[in-house]
């Protein structure tokens, strides 16, 4: 069974850098797939932040590309996010997922339980 | 970009039949996946490909999708459905492919 579990600091600072790390278990990332971020503000809806192959190929979403780094360890089996100069707007529950693939699209099958992330001075 | 729709709230009878829609502009072309997500929980894929469920997900949840409208049935309502539900695409047509969420809708059971 695939598991996800994010770790990281749970109150950044305004301006600073976001950094959350994504262990991967029951699966080797190096096997293939890829792997995602997705955040939830507080009450509201799910956000793509980025994805990875294990190869290290990474998508952005545009809105968010200038401020987002995603690295893949193949040898520690995690992933990992760094977002900056955030802001309050950044505050989200912040997961991880396994990206599986039919043959024309891409889902998000195996998530992490999440962590919230407030940004605040 | 491209802009999933969904109503802000749908509410069911238990036992009776619930149906979520999904708008988009020739949403038909694409895979649409769906997620039910109860509170403080993560979300969990209910239907991907527009219809297929994965293993461990009831079959009283179905998917299909046309036009400009995508649709996620839950029969025979029970409690433990009340969730919220998002549709979800790939994106392909521009230069960079992004994943899409839609605005999620509330299912609520009387």
């Amino acid at each position: 069974q695939v598991q996800l579990q994010e770790s990281g600091p749970g109150l950044v600072k305004p301006s600073e850098t976001l950094s959350l790390t994504c262990a991967v278990s029951g699966y080797s990332i190096s096997s293939g797939y890829y792997w995602g971020w997705i955040r939830q503000p507080p009450g509201k809806g799910l956000e793509w932040i980025g994805s990875i192959y294990h190869s290290g190929s990474t998508y952005y979403n545009p809105s968010l590309k200038s401020r987002v780094t995603i690295s893949v360890d193949t040898s520690k089996n995690q992933f990992s996010l760094k977002l900056s100069s955030v802001t309050a707007a950044d505050t989200a529950v912040y997961y991880c997922a396994r990206i599986s693939s039919s043959l024309t699209d891409y889902y998000f099958d195996y998530w992490g339980q999440g962590t919230l992330v407030t940004v605040s001075s | 970009s491209y802009v999933l729709t969904q109503p802000p709230s749908v509410s069911v009878a238990p036992g009776q039949t619930a149906r979520i829609t999904c708008g988009g502009n020739n949403i038909g072309s694409k895979s649409v996946h769906w997620y039910q997500q109860k509170p403080g929980q993560a979300p969990v894929l209910v239907v991907y490909d527009d219809s297929d469920r994965p293993s461990g997900i009831p079959e009283r949840f179905s998917g299909s999708n046309s036009g400009n409208t995508a649709t996620l049935t839950i029969s025979r309502v029970e409690a433990g459905d009340e969730a919220d539900y998002y549709c979800q695409v790939w994106d392909s047509s521009s230069d960079h492919p992004y994943y899409v969420f839609g605005t999620g809708t509330k299912v609520t059971v009387l």
